[in-house]
């Protein structure tokens, strides 16, 4: 089946500073990648998602990178604001319907 | 339009009682995804359903957990005689008919095992 890495675990910027989160995938016939922010107690909502024709997306101040050929995407948050302090996950799936498969998540936490 | 909903929000029982855990997928939407996720870990599937069929139970226990998403009313995750390592948060999501892939999350079931 599909493994998800995702790394840092933690991971701690000043207010301002880019954050960027990183993940791997081991199954190549993955084709969509999402990104979950999930604040303490809540639930995770989706923040950004790609598809496997996509290299990149942008949606203000986050924007996620795929590559295919290594497979690995990553998430980046320019101009971090306190708010922005949650934990992120990021999943692979293989089509439309099937199941979503998760990293082990990062905690961000952006220093005012 | 309102979106997944999940209740109770907060069940607490003990060993070896049963728990059912409820969820209303957003309107539209036929596929519903259970997930469990324990204290600071990540979310793991469960089972995947669509109206009164299982699609993928792989993530499931074999023994005292079962799941079902009748043609009508809510989907129901069912654990019977509870254990203290159920305690977890359990979440659903949805997806609509075909050819979407987002799946929405619902609050969450906290259910705490005494």
């Amino acid at each position: 089946g599909e493994n998800v890495e995702q790394h840092p675990s933690t991971l701690s910027v000043q207010e301002g500073d880019s954050a960027v989160i990183k993940c791997t995938y081991s199954d190549s016939a993955s084709n969509y990648f999402p990104w979950y922010k999930q604040e303490l107690g809540k639930r995770p909502q989706l923040i950004i998602d790609i598809r496997s024709n996509v290299g990149e997306k942008k949606d203000q101040r986050i924007a996620v990178t795929l590559n295919k050929t290594a497979k690995h995407f990553s998430l980046h948050i320019t101009e971090t604001q306190p708010e922005d302090s949650a934990v992120y996950f990021c999943a692979a799936r293989k089509s439309s319907g099937d199941k979503l498969t998760f990293g082990t998540g990062t905690r961000l936490a952006v220093r005012p | 339009n309102a979106g997944v909903m999940q209740n109770p929000r907060h069940l607490v029982r003990r060993r070896g009682q049963e728990a059912r855990l409820r969820c209303s997928p957003m309107k539209g939407h036929s596929h519903v995804y259970w997930y469990r996720q324990l204290p600071e870990e990540g979310l793991k599937f469960m089972v995947y359903l669509q109206k009164e069929n299982i699609i993928d139970e792989s993530g499931m226990p074999k023994e005292r957990f079962s799941a079902e998403f009748p043609k009508e009313g809510p989907s129901i995750l069912r654990i019977q005689q509870v254990v203290r390592g159920d305690s977890a948060a359990y979440f659903c999501a949805s997806s609509p008919l075909a050819g979407v892939d987002t799946q929405y999350f619902g609050p969450g079931t906290r259910l705490t095992v005494l």
